[in-house]
């Protein structure tokens, strides 16, 4: 049974730049047959998938962020990790990280959510 | 991007009652479309794939159907742990993206 973990601060200063962590165990990042996803979900809203990774490198991310956002693979830690820059209160929210199963990519493992707030 | 609209955006029901949420897209997404359930405080679960494809573990009383731009996902007789908000989700192209997510209460 693949587990996901995110790790990060919870505390990010506006315009610095957001890092997380998706520790995954029970199943590897080198699996060709899921994409590695960000989603995140602001307080009572909906949820937003922020982009993708393939084990091979290969990012994919959504036009709202794509200019801030950064998703890569370490295969070797078996974790894949996101970066947005220049955030602002705006990027305040819960972020999971999730496995899709391909060929349609359909999320069906996610981690637990780590809330992270965009405040001076 | 390709827009889901979900409906009702909240919905009051009693135990055993039999419940219907509709997702529509903006354009055909064949059947790329996918149901979960989120309850307070916990991440999103998949219960259906592929449109009707239940996943594994998911009790048999939860269905989906349709195809292009009208899905549905049926409960057939509403359980206490039930009472949770759902998403659909497009996987036809990127973005993929989540309807705003119908949130089912106690009556």
């Amino acid at each position: 049974q693949v587990q996901l973990q995110e790790s990060g601060p919870g505390l990010v200063k506006p315009s610095q730049t957001l890092s997380l962590t998706c520790n995954v165990s029970g199943g590897s990042v080198s699996s060709g047959n899921y994409y590695w996803s960000w989603i995140r979900q602001p307080a009572g809203k909906g949820l937003e998938w922020i982009g993708r990774i393939y084990s091979s490198g290969s990012a994919s991310y959504n036009p709202s962020l794509k200019s801030r956002v950064t998703i890569s693979v370490d295969t070797s830690k078996n974790q894949f990790s996101l970066k947005v820059t220049s955030v602002t209160a705006a990027d305040t929210a819960v972020y999971y990280c999730a496995r899709a199963l391909l060929p349609n990519p359909t999320f069906d493992s996610w981690g637990q959510g780590t809330l992270v707030t965009v405040s001076s | 991007d390709i827009q889901m609209t979900q409906s009702p955006s909240s919905l009051s029901a009693s135990i055993g009652d039999r419940v219907t949420i509709t997702c529509r897209a903006s354009q055909s997404i064949t059947t790329y479309l996918n149901w979960y359930q989120q309850k307070l405080g916990q991440a999103p679960k998949l219960l259906i794939h592929a449109a009707s494809t239940l996943q594994s573990g998911v009790p048999s009383s939860f269905s989906g159907s349709g195809s292009g731009t009208d899905f549905t996902l049926t409960i057939s007789s509403l359980q206490p742990e039930d009472f949770a908000t759902y998403y659909c989700q497009q996987s036809y192209s990127t973005p993929y993206t989540f309807g705003q997510g119908t949130k089912l209460e106690i009556k």
